[in-house]
């Protein structure tokens, strides 16, 4: 079982570029979530899906834009890649939400620099 | 903002020593998840809470959601090496799809 896959798992952008990191889950999951995680911070959630055509945003969306055409895929898209952006992120998905009633599974992280 | 506050932030022990986690949020918590994560990693799923009260256990670890519902504790039992790693608590605070996490809790097990 893949499970939920990211891609890429490391990457290095200098200021100003653009690029989207992909995420994939096979188990026909509604909700998905991008997550960036960061020393002392935690993770924080940046937008989730509830399912294909539908997106909100999280704590952090800033800099970052996604889109849910199909229920598989979560493209998390950065326009202008800023320092700030430098971090590890986490895509996951859960067939319900996260209530608590249905194991969230997450991708193994994108390693981002931004130079 | 910090919705869900992890103690303590790291914790050094030595093998075979119990040690206790603990997540704490201002507002009920509707499901909590904890995970580990080994340094530069992913996330492994440990176990989820959803009953106030409820407690589960998987080999040397137990998790407990109190009463209220507004914390958890992890409790690793004659600890491992193999237990090192980042601990972190996760929950859907609001029930609106927003999930939260604690800022982790950093094991070090000294043989």
């Amino acid at each position: 079982n893949a499970g939920v896959t990211q891609t890429p798992k490391f990457q290095v952008l200098k200021t100003g570029q653009s690029m989207t990191l992909q995420c994939a889950q096979d188990m026909n999951h509604e909700y998905m979530s991008w997550y960036r995680q960061d020393p002392g911070m935690g993770l924080r959630l940046i937008h989730y899906s509830v399912g294909a055509g539908i997106t909100d945003q999280g704590e952090v969306p800033n800099g970052y834009n996604v889109s849910r055409s199909t229920t598989e895929d979560f493209p998390l898209r950065l326009l202008s890649a800023a320092p700030s952006q430098t971090s590890v992120y986490f895509c996951a998905s859960s067939y319900d939400g996260m209530t608590g009633e249905t194991e969230a599974f997450f991708g193994q992280g994108t390693r981002l620099t931004v130079v | 903002s910090q919705e869900l506050e992890q103690s303590p932030q790291s914790l050094i022990v030595q093998e075979g020593k119990n040690l206790t986690i603990n997540c704490t949020s201002s507002k009920t918590l509707y499901g909590l998840y904890w995970y580990k994560q080994k340094y530069g990693e992913g996330l492994i799923f440990l176990m989820m809470l959803q009953k106030g009260g409820e407690e589960k256990s998987h080999e040397k670890i137990t998790a407990k959601l109190d009463e209220k519902k507004q914390q958890s504790s992890l409790h690793i039992t004659a600890s491992q090496p193999s237990h090192a790693g980042i601990y972190l608590c996760g929950a859907d605070i609001y029930t609106g799809n927003q999930f939260y996490f604690g800022t982790g809790t950093s094991l070090t097990v000294i043989p």
